[in-house]
């Protein structure tokens, strides 16, 4: 099946810029979506992307897209302690019905 | 306020007993899904159904079945529950046509097996 893979865990401090890296090997892929867990909630879409895009910017959120490598990454801008949670990178086909999750990034945000 | 709702937070059961894990959501979503997640593995999708009475196996259906009989519920069975069961069982619907807008998930239920 498909393969999404994600780092295990990032640590920053309160302020600094995260960046969460995924990749992801089916180049059929028609959407890619980043969402964000929270301890003990369901997952929450942060935002997505569509695979003929290169980037897209919402808030403090950014999100670069390298179809060639197969690389997508989520930016967050002033990381706050609000954003510590796990988030992870997911993708779909053109139907929309499956999606691939990688094993999701753990960012913690020290103060 | 669009929500799927899964029946309990938190399960224990015995060994051996059967599990009925219920997910409900009230978007008139046609797709609806069940996954499993542990630390470590992600995301695994164990079945989903795009339609009333229609299922799928995903990635991983041994020791599960389902249930869609009407097209806001979608239950989750564990026959025998075992204790490589234990594990956070998350449901989720989304839109045929996604154009983007992903899944929505329930909060979760925590399935001990002891």
């Amino acid at each position: 099946g498909e393969d999404v893979e994600q780092s295990l865990f990032l640590s920053v401090r309160e302020g600094d810029s995260s960046v969460i890296n995924c990749t992801y090997t089916d180049s059929s892929s028609t959407y890619l979506y980043w969402y964000k867990q929270e301890p003990g909630a369901g997952l929450q879409l942060l935002t997505y992307i569509f695979s003929n895009m290169d980037m897209k910017q919402d808030q403090r959120l950014t999100v670069l897209l390298n179809k060639k490598d197969k690389h997508l990454s989520l930016r967050i801008a002033d990381t706050q302690t609000g954003d510590s949670a796990i988030y992870f990178c997911a993708e779909s086909k053109w139907n929309f019905n499956k999606f691939y999750f990688g094993s999701g990034t753990k960012l913690n945000v020290k103060p | 306020d669009v929500k799927v709702t899964q029946s309990s937070r938190y399960l224990v059961k015995r060994t051996g007993e059967k599990v009925f894990l219920e997910c409900v959501q009230d978007m008139d979503h046609e797709n609806m899904f069940w996954y499993r997640q542990d630390p470590g593995l992600g995301l695994r999708l164990i079945y989903f159904s795009y339609d009333v009475k229609m299922k799928e196996k995903g990635d991983i259906p041994e020791g599960y079945s389902v249930s869609r009989e009407k097209k806001e519920r979608f239950s989750l069975i564990l026959e025998s529950a075992s204790t490589n069961q234990t594990s956070m069982y998350l449901c989720a619907s989304s839109l045929s046509s996604g154009q983007g807008y992903g899944y929505t998930f329930g909060s979760g239920t925590r399935l001990t097996v002891v």
